[in-house]
């Protein structure tokens, strides 16, 4: 089955710096890669996701990449903010028809993201 | 105002007791799944439904039991709770079982506690 593994597993930046966390996966025939925020107290958050035909998309300060050749993805976040520390959880999923899991996810374990006043 | 609602938030009882933690979601969706998220190990899936009737086993079902009677409701049953299954669980649901067309959305999760 699918292997994701995530990196780092805590993070900390000052205000303003941008913030990089990488994620693998193991099974090529993964295709979907979404990225949920997780807020204390809180479920997971879908903040944005990019598809195996994509090599990069953006949404205002946060973007992700992925390089399918080496089976890693990140996520970036620029300018940050006090309101961005939050648990980061990326994810990955193959295709249901194949996995016949239906909508599986398999997460990696999670970056505890701190930004510092 | 849509959502995935969990009950309860918070719950600790004793190895052996029967415990059920309720989800619903009023967003007519045809997916749903539990995982349970513990330190350092992220969040794993432990049943999911594709539709009314239609249950299978994730990653970690052992110990779990679940049922999707209806298209809104999908508990997931314990029935002889033990200590390793300490953990906050949250259910989650989509539009499709496709992931592509439609991302999961996570209730506020269930802190469940067994002594």
């Amino acid at each position: 089955g699918e292997n994701v593994e995530q990196h780092p597993s805590t993070l900390s930046v000052q205000e303003g710096d941008s913030a990089v966390i990488k994620c693998t996966y193991s099974d090529s025939a993964s295709n979907y890669f979404p990225w949920y925020k997780q807020e204390l107290g809180k479920g997971p958050q879908l903040i944005i996701d990019i598809r195996s035909n994509v090599g990069e998309k953006k949404d205002q300060r946060i973007a992700v990449t992925l390089n399918k050749t080496a089976k890693h993805f990140s996520l970036h976040i620029t300018e940050t903010q006090p309101e961005d520390s939050a648990v980061y959880f990326c994810a990955a999923s193959g295709s249901p028809f194949l996995t016949g899991g239906g909508n599986k996810l398999t997460f990696g374990t999670g970056t505890q993201l701190k930004v510092e006043l | 105002e849509a959502q995935v609602t969990q009950n309860p938030r918070y719950l600790i009882t004793v190895t052996g007791k029967k415990l059920t933690v309720t989800c619903s979601q009023n967003m007519n969706h045809e997916y749903m799944s539990w995982y349970r998220q513990d330190p350092g190990l992220g969040l794993r899936q432990i049943y999911y439904s594709m539709n009314v009737e239609v249950t299978d086993k994730g990653d970690v079902p052992e110990g779990y039991k679940v049922s999707r009677k209806e298209k809104r409701n999908f508990p997931l049953i314990l029935e002889s709770p033990s200590p390793n299954q300490t953990s906050l669980y949250f259910c989650a649901s989509s539009l499709s079982w496709t992931a592509f067309n439609s991302p999961l959305h996570f209730g506020n999760g269930t802190r469940l506690t067994v002594t």
